[in-house]
């Protein structure tokens, strides 16, 4: 069945970077585009940007221009957002999701903590 | 950017009531207009995309309307699994949430 599969939780000090990857099954990894959301604990959902995966274009929020990172390997049908200087108002829980109705599969989120 | 804007933002309510949500856009997103449902600790899930298409396998009693800017989510008699937390989102340019609606007993 079509599914996303994202890495595991991460722990990281203010000023490190992170990168989640999101792995793909089940569908044509280069058909759709991915889309990277957040959401804060307690808050709601805020879409950081998007990916091509068969041309690797990318758009990004305006709010995370310059420290967000979107890529992907076709080979082993998985994208990664890698968002860097990490502050403490970036603990969040980290969503891919595939559009081709809107967002219609998610991945399970990736719990990312920045902690001193 | 698209603002979108939810309203209410908490809303109280019992097993059979009929619930609607309101989603206004900024600007005119033509009927780019998705809603999705949220558990706790779980994903969103997509419920009804292009304003009105509902998803396969979502319940009948959930319905969409509206284009332009308006838009609107009717649970027409809720269940007990339906109590949970509903995003509007626009796709139409990139893509932006509402704020969420939070529906609770």
């Amino acid at each position: 069945q079509v599914q996303l599969v994202q890495s595991g939780a991460e722990v990281k000090k203010p000023g490190a970077s992170v990168k989640v990857s999101c792995k793909a099954s089940g569908y044509s990894f280069t058909d759709f585009y991915m889309h990277w959301v957040r959401q804060a604990p307690g808050q709601g959902l805020e879409w950081m940007g998007q990916i091509n995966p068969n041309s690797g274009g990318t758009n990004y929020a305006q709010k995370f221009q310059g420290r967000v990172t979107m890529t992907r390997d076709t080979s082993i049908r998985t994208a990664y957002m890698e968002l860097s200087r990490l502050r403490s108002d970036d603990t969040a829980v980290y969503y891919c999701a595939k559009e081709v109705r809107a967002f219609d599969i998610w991945g399970q989120g990736t719990m990312v903590t920045v902690s001193s | 950017d698209i603002q979108m804007t939810q309203s209410p933002s908490t809303l109280s309510a019992s097993v059979g009531d009929r619930v609607t949500i309101t989603c206004r856009a900024s600007q005119s997103i033509s009927s780019w207009l998705a809603w999705y449902q949220q558990k706790p600790g779980k994903a969103p899930k997509l419920l009804i995309s292009k304003a009105s298409t509902l998803e396969s396998g979502v319940p009948s009693r959930f319905s969409g309307s509206g284009s332009g800017t308006e838009f609107t989510l009717t649970i027409s008699s809720l269940q007990p699994d339906d109590f949970a937390t509903y995003y509007c989102q626009q796709y139409n340019t990139y893509s932006t949430f509402g704020q969420g609606t939070k529906v609770e007993v």
